[in-house]
């Protein structure tokens, strides 16, 4: 079935470095990769999202990116600050013709901490 | 973004009573809508999808006649979980399917079985 695997569960780091997080799904029709960042009891908030046309995407201090052979994709986030500590979630989507986004599978999350 | 409201934000109730939360859509049609659940410390999981009008498809390991969903407009859904047990103790969240690529979502509901 469907599935999206999720490494590491765990991550600490000092601020200003850099955090990794990697993922890797099942479905190879799958050909959108959102990632989310998840506070305590909040909803989950778009962060970055790539396409599977696409093989990297940046926003500033954020990057995805996608090996759509080997069905995995990483976030990249650089000059960490405090405030990044939370959990994130990768995801992986089907896009219909119109665009628009199906049903989410997400990866089991990584607890992200910045030590300052 | 799309607006989507979930209501309540937080209940309390007692075990064997029926709990029903509801999400709107408040500034598009939604077709579908997707329910998903998280337990602490944990992903989010599908439990359903909907469409308008007609039945729920569930995931597998999700009770039908536990877990209601109507979705009888195209700016309502709800979920009324019947017979809550503690285990049913859980954080659930809406999803309506909109027209671009980012999905969208409502609050949550935490919803606490005592």
């Amino acid at each position: 079935g469907e599935n999206v695997e999720q490494h590491p569960s765990t991550l600490s780091v000092q601020e200003g470095d850099s955090a990794v997080i990697k993922c890797t799904y099942s479905d190879s029709a799958s050909n959108y990769f959102p990632w989310y960042k998840q506070e305590l009891g909040k909803r989950p908030q778009l962060i970055i999202d790539i396409r599977s046309n696409v093989g990297e995407k940046k926003d500033q201090r954020i990057a995805v990116t996608l090996n759509k052979t080997a069905k995995h994709f990483s976030l990249h986030i650089t000059e960490t600050q405090p405030e990044d500590s939370a959990v994130y979630f990768c995801a992986a989507s089907f896009l219909n013709y119109g665009g628009a986004t199906n049903k989410l599978i997400f990866g089991t999350g990584t607890l992200l901490a910045v030590q300052p | 973004g799309a607006v989507v409201s979930q209501h309540p934000s937080r209940v309390i109730c007692k075990s064997g009573t029926s709990v029903k939360i509801e999400c709107r859509s408040l500034d598009f049609q939604a077709t579908t809508m997707f329910w998903y659940r998280q337990f602490p410390k944990q992903s989010l999981m599908l439990m359903a999808t909907s469409n308008e009008g007609s039945k729920a498809t569930y995931e597998q390991g999700v009770e039908k006649d536990k877990f209601l969903i109507n979705h009888a407009s195209l700016t309502l859904s709800t979920l009324t979980v019947t017979s809550a047990h503690p285990e049913d103790s859980s954080f659930y969240i809406c999803s309506p399917l909109g027209t671009g690529t980012e999905a969208f979502f409502g609050q949550g509901t935490r919803l606490t079985v005592v």
